[in-house]
């Protein structure tokens, strides 16, 4: 399985646009990528996967260069619920039946 | 919208005793999924169930076992319990075995004492 990497932490303030990379340089030809969110003491909660180039729904976007070797969440306009842990992370989508959840980014939005 | 049940949500055991977590899926959804979350850490995947079969399996011990019924609901039993074993365990569920969207419950809150 692909490991993934991203900054244990980033602050950021309500307003502004949060962009949080992941690494993932071993990713497989059949790996999707997908970012979860973590409130404290709740399940995480799905956010946005994709494969290739940009995925945009109604809370975030994710963009994936060519060689998709790494990703970037990025969260428009942030609020303080925002707050929260988020964790990407890379599986075959045609053989993997669990999320392997590696060290999250703790993201803090201040006031 | 209905969502993934888990009860007890809150469990007290001491230690050697035996615990029961039960998970109810999404209706219509047909795969379930353990988790389990120390304190402070990440989750981990324990075991998964697709159509009432073992479809993976994580770093679940020897101690615990799981299935999945002919509902779709699914129990995680715990056996000897131990100190470490202190942990919420979030079920997900989600529409197929692929590698799709998973959908949480609140989880359980074990402790063992």
């Amino acid at each position: 399985l692909a490991k993934t990497t991203q900054p244990i932490s980033m602050d950021s303030y309500e307003g502004q646009e949060v962009n949080i990379t992941c690494s993932h340089n071993n990713i497989a030809t059949n790996d999707y990528i997908t970012w979860y969110q973590q409130f404290p003491s709740q399940g995480p909660r799905f956010i946005i996967q994709g494969y290739k180039t940009k995925v945009t729904n109604e809370v975030a976007s994710l963009f994936i260069p060519a060689d998709r070797k790494s990703s970037t969440l990025s969260l428009p306009r942030v609020s303080l619920s925002d707050t929260a842990v988020y964790y990407c992370l890379v599986g075959d989508m045609d053989s993997s039946y669990k999320l392997i959840f590696g060290s999250g980014t703790r993201l803090l939005v201040r006031p | 919208a209905a969502g993934v049940i888990q009860s007890p949500r809150h469990l007290i055991k001491e230690k050697r005793e035996t615990a029961t977590l039960k998970c109810y899926p999404i209706p219509r959804h047909d795969t379930v999924y353990w988790y389990q979350q120390g304190p402070g850490q990440d989750p981990q995947f324990l075991i998964s169930f697709y159509e009432k079969m073992q479809s993976d399996k994580g770093s679940i011990p020897d101690r615990f076992s799981a299935q999945q019924f002919s509902d779709y609901h699914s129990e995680l039993n715990m056996s000897s319990l131990e100190l470490g074993d202190s942990a919420l365990y979030f079920c997900a569920s989600s529409l197929s075995r692929l590698y799709n969207e998973q959908f949480f419950g609140p989880g359980t809150r074990l402790t063992v004492l």
